[in-house]
């Protein structure tokens, strides 16, 4: 399966703190993507990494990619209640494969 | 808002029966995903369109059909429903050409099978 895994399945921090979720991955990728889904509702789209790049940025979002490891981690830095949600990792496999496919989440509780 | 919409939100009906839900997606988006989310199987893909043809199938049942009309908007038909069909069904659509690979998803339909 070209499933990714998320780690941990759940995480609880305190306000302000840093979390960081890892994904790991079996086979080769065109990309790795992260979302973000709030209880019950529409994933969003928070952030791409393709095969050939090691680290990226968006606000407090750290994305990292190691493709000889098959893993990536998000990082959210100073954390806020609203960013309590569930977060994935999907692999975009390409090679004619067309299929994003998602793992199971991470359920991440932000306490004020 | 993503700017897809999904109809109806919430579905309830009962064994046996079939439904259509309903998919528009973002404007000018030629690709249109389903995918089936439930607690036990996570968030699984079901079948993708692209400009009206089929472009991949994941995990999706003999019972399961979908299309993507000239409009492009999508529908996704369930019949002989079960009770292990009762799930979050979420639409998402994409263009390549602009946004690459990345899906932007609609808020879903509840389905309830009783």
């Amino acid at each position: 399966s070209q499933q990714g895994e998320e780690d941990p399945q759940a995480l609880s921090i305190q306000e302000g703190e840093n979390a960081t979720m890892n994904c790991s991955y079996k086979t080769s990728i065109n990309n790795l993507q992260w979302y973000r889904q709030n209880s019950g509702r529409g994933l969003v789209h928070l952030i791409l990494i393709r095969s050939n790049e090691r680290e990226k940025h968006s606000g407090r979002l750290r994305v990292t990619l190691d493709t000889s490891k098959k893993s990536s981690s998000l990082l959210i830095t100073a954390s806020r209640a609203a960013d309590t949600a569930s977060y994935f990792c999907a692999i975009f496999s390409g090679a004619g494969s067309y299929q994003l496919t998602f793992g199971k989440g991470t359920k991440l509780s932000v306490i004020p | 808002d993503s700017g897809v919409t999904q109809t109806p939100k919430h579905l309830i009906t009962a064994t046996g029966q079939r439904v259509t839900l309903r998919c528009s997606p973002r404007s000018g988006d030629l690709s249109v995903y389903w995918y089936q989310q439930s607690l036990d199987q996570g968030l699984q893909f079901l079948i993708q369109y692209y400009n009206g043809e089929e472009r991949a199938k994941g995990n999706i049942l003999e019972r399961f059909s979908a299309q993507q009309f000239p409009d492009l908007h999508s529908e996704l038909n369930l019949s002989s429903l079960e009770l292990g069909d009762s799930a979050l069904y979420f639409c998402a659509s994409s263009d390549p050409r602009i946004s690459g690979e990345k899906l932007f998803f609609g808020s879903g339909t509840q389905l309830s099978v009783l």
